[in-house]
């Protein structure tokens, strides 16, 4: 079974603190995703990467940064957690094809900043 | 502005009772339109992708359909564990990557026994 694993199902932070958000796919993907969800707003893209050490700005990136260091590896990281990023924050990978291939998803990681 | 808009916000069945959500975009250069569940709790889950007007999908009692404005997801006598949110993507015609996806804020349905 195909499998995007992010590391936490619940984070709760502190306001400044840096935050680390992992995700690992196990589908020898090229692309992934960063992906934050909120209520009434839908899915909006925070970053993506079409392979290793390459990183793309989506719709959203302020506040975020990204890494991946090995293929199967995403981290988006937060360098100073603010209330504005209390969110659920779903990560995705996809391989890459000219074709439209579908996007597999992680359960998500609903972080909390107090 | 690229947009994606999702119709109704909410939908209520009773089991048995079919119906049919929407999606509409502005989008330039459609390059495919995706139909994703996401149940509570969980990341979205792919079900369908469409290129062209006129194209149709089907699985189970689901069937997705493609017209140059919108996508229809129709439901056929659904059943309780068809209760979901269900987003629809559009995909931009730039690049050749995933990342080009926008999607709608999603149609909650709940089908009661």
């Amino acid at each position: 079974d195909v499998k995007v694993t992010q590391s936490s199902r619940y984070l709760v932070k502190r306001t400044g603190e840096k935050v680390f958000l992992e995700c690992v796919q196990d589908m020898d993907h090229e692309n992934m995703f960063w992906y934050r969800q909120d209520p009434g707003l839908g899915l909006r893209l925070i970053y993506f990467s079409y392979d290793v050490k390459m990183k793309e700005k989506g719709d959203i990136p302020e506040g975020y940064s990204v890494s991946r260091e090995k293929k199967e590896r995403f981290s988006l990281i937060l360098e100073s957690a603010s209330t504005n990023q209390t969110s659920m924050y779903l990560c995705a990978s996809g391989p890459l094809s000219a074709t439209n291939e579908k996007l597999f998803f992680g359960s998500g990681t609903q972080l909390s900043v107090l | 502005e690229d947009q994606v808009t999702q119709s109704p916000e909410a939908l209520r069945l009773q089991e048995g009772e079919s119906s049919s959500l929407n999606c509409s975009y502005t989008v330039s250069g459609l390059r495919g339109l995706f139909w994703y569940r996401q149940d509570p709790g969980k990341g979205p889950e792919f079900l369908f992708t469409l290129y062209s007007a006129g194209e149709e999908k089907e699985k189970e009692r689901l069937k997705a359909t493609l017209t140059k404005k919108e996508s229809f997801l129709h439901i056929t006598a659904p059943k309780p564990e068809d209760s979901a949110t269900y987003l629809c993507a559009a995909q931009r015609n730039y690049g050749g990557s995933q990342g080009n996806l926008i999607f709608g804020k999603g149609t909650k349905l709940s089908v009661k026994p």
